[in-house]
């Protein structure tokens, strides 16, 4: 199957500092990419859609200046957390299509203090 | 009209029995249905899906059974082991690129040795 890695697995920072989180598609090119957030014991929510080339679609209620998204590449998406604070912290999951199936990063754990 | 109902939140099952999940879902547009299993501090991974036009699939010891005209799936998963103690989610989606999953819940699935 196809893979998808998602750097860093996780990260402690303290409020007011950014955060970048990275996605990248291994083995296939993904002109879309998403970005999800799971709070714990609960299902994930999709932040933002990513395209390459293009700003990204984020959902309602999904702060675009907070949570910045770049798709440079076919192969590389980034979440940058801007000025943290601890109510940002969560775990954060990137996926990518690839012939019509949907693979996951292994997700980012994002602790702010 | 989005949204994906999952049930039930929990479940307990022995070793070597059947564990059973259930999902309904309101817009006969979705065209594609998969199962993803998760393990504590990983990402989502797809476990089996189906496509509407089909009303089982089974693959190993996992089957999905479709009911088209009720927009309920299900998920069965036979003989049931510790190893699959884990949250399920099941989704659905238009199949095009560049759509993301709706979630369910998720079910979280204790195994009992």
């Amino acid at each position: 199957g196809a893979v998808v890695s998602q750097h860093p697995s996780r990260v402690i920072c303290k409020s007011g500092t950014s955060v970048k989180i990275e996605c990248r598609s291994l083995d296939f090119q993904a002109t879309t990419m998403f970005w999800y957030r799971q709070f714990p014991k609960q299902s994930l929510m999709l932040m933002a859609t990513s395209n390459e080339g293009s700003k990204a679609t984020y959902e309602q209620g999904v702060e675009k200046d907070k949570f910045l998204i770049n798709h440079a590449s076919l192969t590389l998406s980034t979440l940058t957390v801007t000025s943290a604070h601890p109510e940002d912290s969560s775990f954060y999951i990137c996926s990518a299509s690839f012939l019509g199936v949907q693979y996951f990063g292994a997700g980012t754990r994002l602790s702010v203090l | 009209q989005q949204q994906v109902k999952q049930s039930p939140q929990s479940l307990i099952v022995q070793k070597g029995g059947i564990s059973i999940i259930n999902c309904a879902y309101e817009n006969t547009a979705f065209d594609y249905f998969p199962w993803y299993q998760q393990f504590p501090g990983k990402g989502p991974a797809l476990l089996i899906a189906i496509r509407p036009d089909v009303s089982e699939k089974k693959e190993g010891r996992f089957t999905i059974s479709f009911n088209k005209s009720a927009k309920q799936f299900s998920l069965h998963i036979m003989d049931s082991q510790p190893g699959d103690s884990a949250t399920y989610f099941c989704a659905a989606t238009f199949n095009q690129a560049g759509t993301a999953l709706i979630f369910g819940k998720g079910t979280t699935l204790s195994v009992s040795s």
